[in-house]
């Protein structure tokens, strides 16, 4: 169990549909992170938080968006969902200091859509 | 741009051999972070190991041991006598200096089966 936990495990939703993905980092972790796993592109970074604030984007979508809370859990939300949004997203966490560049990873939110 | 390559796509052995999956990366930065993930069938992924770029010793963790060589630009894993519990999808990633980029760049991953 690597501590941070992400809701829910699975979901279901219709084309066109509006989902949110929610996170919450190990404690004391400030950094959450947020990747995609799908068949055809692999694990791939989405955008990362630190404290509230955006720190780096990666391969997002317009029509996705992620925020972080000031309690500092993060929620990642997928609008006008299409056939190939179908993955696994994952959420990590971070510490400070000399440990920053390592990554602990929810156990993933599995998202179908139909 | 930081890229990671893992050629090998499947891997099988039998229980007890020895097996090295390999993995490639491309940095300009002089400072960068290696890491290794096994991804179980549960799906999540499990934090191995991490390496920073000064540090080039190997390291061994009971059947796990790691090879770093700068020169290569490979930080290969190997596990000796493979167990059917280490059937996983084996992901080598890279994340460069954290002050700039903090993104992680994954491999497209090893499934490594492992046949009692």
């Amino acid at each position: 169990d690597s501590g941070v936990t992400q809701t829910p495990k699975h979901l279901i939703t219709a084309t066109g549909q509006r989902v949110t993905l929610r996170c919450s980092p190990r404690s004391g972790d400030l950094s959450v992170y947020w990747y995609q796993q799908s068949l055809d592109q692999g694990l791939q970074f989405l955008i990362q938080y630190y404290n509230g604030e955006e720190r780096a984007k990666g391969n997002i979508l317009e029509r996705f968006s992620a925020q972080q809370f000031p309690d500092l859990h993060s929620e990642l939300n997928l609008s006008s969902l299409e056939l190939g949004d179908s993955a696994l997203y994952f959420c990590a966490s971070s510490p400070r200091g000399d440990r920053v560049n390592e990554q602990f990873f929810g156990p993933g939110t599995r998202l179908t859509v139909l | 741009a930081q890229k990671v390559t893992q050629a090998q796509t499947e891997i099988s052995v039998v229980e007890k051999e020895d097996v090295t999956l390999d993995c490639v990366y491309e940095t300009r930065d002089t400072t960068y972070y290696l890491f290794w993930y096994k991804q179980p069938p549960s799906g999540e992924l499990v934090f191995l190991i991490r390496r920073n770029s000064f540090d080039e010793q190997n390291e061994i963790s009971g059947r796990y041991s790691w090879n770093f060589q700068k020169s290569t630009s490979s930080f290969n894993f190997t596990i000796t006598a493979s167990q059917v519990v280490d059937s996983a999808v084996y992901f080598c990633a890279l994340s460069e200096n954290p002050l700039v980029n903090n993104d992680m760049r994954f491999g497209a991953g090893t499934r490594l089966t492992v046949k009692p």
